[in-house]
């Protein structure tokens, strides 16, 4: 089983859409996890840190479920720069980040 | 602002030759990264550094080696390059928390995409 797993998508969506991406990990003992988000043909870049109760920034939420090893992320009122692809992360063993192959998120007009 | 800077955007090499990809940051972070980033596996880790002259394996060490001789930057070497390590390679650094602990967030350079004839 992998150590992060996420739906590639894509997900097309149109602008104003709610939507939410689901991401499983496999380390019970993973304590720190993040979603980072990756433009076409650009670097990775943090988005949000995931915390147990839940977070939110803007319109963005995050969301732990350590019982069933499962991390969210909704995108409310999405629009067109969300398009993106968004990897879901979990702090490994080493403490090292282990990144899940993302999911490519399409917002249209 | 962090800036992490790799030395080429594009590269291309053949077959056996050794191949460097330079890494330099400017914020004073403790510790580095190599990522390989190819379609439909997604980002892989193939060394880290916690501090200067350290050196950790990552998932897919094979092929590789690293060197940290100076805080700010972390060489990766392919030693005799062959087509199966074209790929997108991404540089990151993060800095220590006053815990020791790996702190969250990674600022990723802008890559070089590696091709191997």
């Amino acid at each position: 089983r992998k150590e992060v797993e996420q739906d590639p998508g894509p997900f097309n969506v149109p602008e104003g859409a709610t939507v939410a991406f689901n991401c499983t990990y496999s380390n019970s003992a993973s304590q720190s996890f993040f979603w980072y988000r990756q433009d076409c043909r650009k670097e990775p870049k943090l988005l949000m840190s995931v915390y147990s109760s839940g977070n939110e920034d803007g319109r963005f939420t995050a969301q732990l479920n350590r019982a069933s090893q499962y991390i969210s992320l909704l995108i409310r009122d999405s629009k067109l720069s969300d398009s993106a692809t968004y990897l879901c992360v979990a702090r490994g063993s080493q403490g090292n980040l282990i990144f899940g192959k993302g999911t490519k998120l399409s917002v249209k007009p | 602002d962090v800036k992490v800077t790799q030395s080429s955007r594009y590269l291309v090499k053949r077959t056996g030759e050794k191949v460097f990809l330079e890494c330099v940051q400017d914020m004073d972070h403790e510790n580095m990264f190599w990522y390989r980033q190819d379609p439909g596996l997604g980002l892989r880790l193939i060394y880290f550094s916690y501090d200067v002259k350290m050196k950790e394996k990552g998932d897919i060490p094979e092929g590789y080696s690293v060197s940290r001789e100076k805080k700010e930057r972390f060489s990766l070497i392919l030693e005799s390059a062959s087509t199966n390590q074209t790929s997108m390679y991404l540089c990151a650094s993060s800095p220590r928390e006053a815990s020791g602990y790996l702190t969250d967030t990674q600022y990723f350079g802008p890559g070089t995409r590696l091709t191997v004839l």
